[in-house]
């Protein structure tokens, strides 16, 4: 089967711009998680969504992070306007069962 | 809020030693979950312990989840250059009431192996 698909892999911006980044979960997976890595330190939960559902949100930064999952299938996440403490790397994670994610390639955000 | 810490954050080893990393959480989990990332690469799901005191082996690694479920191990033995990366844990809790609820990570072991 297809894995997490995530798009752009690379992504440099300045500071202000907005920047969407994109991922498809495996197919039939309801359960699809935004995570962050910043400057190589822990990976952090962002949020959860169960279908097109939002579950948990608590991780979010700020309201210039704006997620979306179109029919419970791929999400988007949106910087507006970015700004240099997002930059990152982004990691999109689906699952279907109680067991472990099946994380994406990542998106490497770089805002100067 | 739940934090997980994990020591040590990097380890040198030479090849055909033993490795261990620890990881510890502020609540009681419902689960751990252990993940390696390759350099340039996503995290890759290991394993996942449940049981109080569980213990679970892949080849070399051993995996231990403690007896009050806040503690957890990954050890792993006569370590060959194919096992570098960054070893992370990560727990879940039952704050949320979803079993598929998020996992919060630990900080990660830097596990360098040299030749």
């Amino acid at each position: 089967e297809a894995g997490v698909t995530q798009f752009p892999s690379h992504s440099v911006i300045e500071k202000g711009q907005t920047v969407t980044l994109r991922c498809d979960p495996i197919s039939g997976h309801d359960n699809l998680y935004w995570y962050r890595r910043v400057m190589g330190k822990e990976i952090k939960f962002l949020l959860h969504f169960v279908k097109e559902s939002k579950q948990d949100e608590s991780g979010m930064p700020n309201n210039r992070f704006l997620a979306e999952r179109t029919g419970g299938t791929y999400s988007t996440l949106k910087v507006q306007p970015a700004e240099l403490e997002d930059s990152g790397v982004y990691f999109c994670a689906s699952s279907l069962t109680r067991d472990g994610y099946t994380f994406g390639s990542g998106t490497r955000l770089t805002v100067v | 809020g739940q934090q997980v810490m994990q020591i040590p954050q990097y380890q040198h080893v030479q090849e055909g030693e033993d490795f261990t990393t620890y990881c510890n959480s502020s609540t009681t989990l419902s689960n751990i979950q252990w993940y390696k990332q390759r350099p340039g690469g996503h995290p890759v799901f290991l394993i996942q312990l449940v049981k109080s005191g569980e213990v679970k082996k892949q080849k070399r690694l051993t995996f231990q989840f403690g007896e009050a479920k806040k503690n957890s191990s990954l050890h792993i033995t006569a370590t060959q250059t194919t096992d570098v990366g960054t070893y992370f844990c990560a727990g879940r809790d039952n704050a949320g009431g979803t079993s598929y609820g998020k996992l919060t990570f630990g900080q990660g072991t830097i596990l360098t192996v040299h030749p």
